[in-house]
């Protein structure tokens, strides 16, 4: 069955170093792969997508990487900050298909 | 701007109880969606619509219904409420462009917490 798998445990980090998330996946061909993140409370907000066809994507202090051959994808926050403490969550769409498959998502926590 | 609504924030209903959730929005997206989320379990797919009038099942549909009588508006119904449909709820909008490049971004509300005692 289609499986995605992110870390259960909570990954804490010093303030400015940069933190790495990982979204591994099972018997699945996707077409793209996303980022959000999920503050206490509140509803997930979109970060990022990566292409199938794309080995890598940056926006800001953002970075993710996907390898299909893995079936891996990296989430990297550069110089992290207290506010980037957050649950970050993957999500993978198959080709042809609108609708995502959410992971459990990563608690972040940053430590000033 | 309100982007995504949901209405009500928070709920205690009994056992067998019945009530409607209700999701609005306003950017006129075509698709739109209704998760739960557990701890442990991460976002699951209750219901989806694909535009005004339709509506098909997700992951775990068993035990709600759904209604999309107007486009900018999403209703997830629980006829008789259990337990095992405490959870918190969010409903999600997203475009219908799949070019090349579409982010296929979701817009989620801000929740609704539920608990069925």
């Amino acid at each position: 069955s289609q499986k995605i798998e992110q870390n259960s445990e909570a990954l804490n980090i010093q303030e400015g170093k940069t933190a790495t998330l990982t979204c591994n996946y099972t018997n699945y061909s996707p077409a793209y792969l996303q980022w959000y993140r999920q503050d206490p409370g509140r509803g997930p907000v979109f970060l990022l997508l990566i292409r199938e066809n794309e080995k890598e994507k940056r926006k800001e202090r953002l970075k993710v990487t996907f390898d299909t051959t893995l079936k891996q994808s990296l989430f990297h926050i550069t110089a992290s900050q207290p506010a980037d403490s957050a649950t970050y969550l993957c999500a993978l769409s198959s080709g042809g298909s609108y609708i995502p498959t959410f992971g459990r998502g990563t608690s972040l926590i940053v430590h000033p | 701007n309100a982007g995504v609504t949901q209405t009500p924030k928070f709920r205690v209903l009994k056992t067998g109880q019945s009530m409607t959730l209700l999701c609005a929005q306003d950017m006129n997206h075509e698709y739109m969606y209704w998760y739960r989320q557990d701890p442990g379990m991460g976002l699951r797919l209750i219901h989806y619509s694909v535009g005004e009038g339709t509506t098909a099942k997700g992951e775990v549909p068993d035990g709600y219904n759904v209604s999309r009588l107007k486009k900018q508006n999403f209703l997830l119904g629980l006829e008789s409420a259990a337990p095992s449909q405490t959870s918190v709820y969010f409903c999600a909008s997203s475009y219908t462009d799949r070019g090349p490049t579409s982010s296929y971004e979701q817009y989620f509300g801000p929740g609704t917490r539920l608990t069925v005692t």
